[in-house]
């Protein structure tokens, strides 16, 4: 079946990198572009980007250009979501999503705290 | 940016109760809207596609319309498995946006 499975969580400092992985599995990873969302604690849903997983092109929401980079590894049909110089608002649970939020990875929680 | 104006931000409902949750976009969306369930600690599950479009696996008490650009999710019959939020997103165009969601729980 179709799965996307998300590294696990992740516990930064401030102005450390991190890096999320997710694993698609029971389809062809190239049919459909790859969605990031963004869920902070208590809250609501956000649209971070996406990348089209045929060509690698990344397209960022305005809020997250600079410090977030969207990429690929094709042949082990995975994106990556790293972002760079962590703030304390960046404590957030990550969702990779495919074939227009049909399927959701399970969630990465990244904690940024001294 | 399209806003997503979702409503109610709270609804407590009985067993087997109707309920409705609705989404107005800020322009027009076509039918670019699609509905999702979440519970806590779980991501979100996608309902209904398409504006009316039931997703596999779905149970048929969920049911999504349109009326000109007002967009409603009912939930018929409503059941204990469905506490939970609802959001609502459109697809319509760039960047993507989510209603601020609808906490529904049991009464």
């Amino acid at each position: 079946q179709i799965q996307l499975v998300q590294s696990g969580p992740e516990l930064k400092k401030p102005g450390e990198s991190v890096k999320i992985s997710c694993k698609a599995s029971g389809y062809t990873f190239t049919d459909y572009a790859m969605h990031w969302v963004k869920q902070a604690p208590g809250k609501g849903l956000k649209w971070m980007g996406w990348i089209n997983t045929y060509t690698g092109k990344p397209t960022y929401a305005d809020d997250f250009k600079g410090r977030f980079v969207f990429s690929l590894e094709a042949s082990a049909s995975t994106a990556n979501l790293q972002i760079s110089n962590l703030k304390n608002e960046d404590t957030a649970t990550y969702f990779c999503a495919s074939n227009w939020f049909a399927y959701w990875g399970q969630g990465t929680l990244v904690t940024v705290s001294s | 940016d399209i806003q997503m104006t979702q409503s109610p931000a709270s609804l407590s409902a009985s067993l087997e109760e109707i309920v409705t949750i609705t989404c107005q976009p800020s322009q027009d969306i076509g039918n670019y809207l699609s509905w999702y369930q979440q519970k806590p600690g779980k991501s979100p599950q996608l309902l209904i596609h398409s504006a009316t479009s039931l997703a596999d696996g779905v149970p048929s008490r969920f049911s999504g319309s349109r009326s000109g650009t007002q967009y409603s999710l009912k939930i018929n019959r409503l059941q204990v498995e469905d506490t939970g939020i609802y959001y609502c997103l459109q697809g319509y165009s760039a960047p993507y946006t989510f209603g601020a969601g609808t906490k529904l729980e049991l009464k």
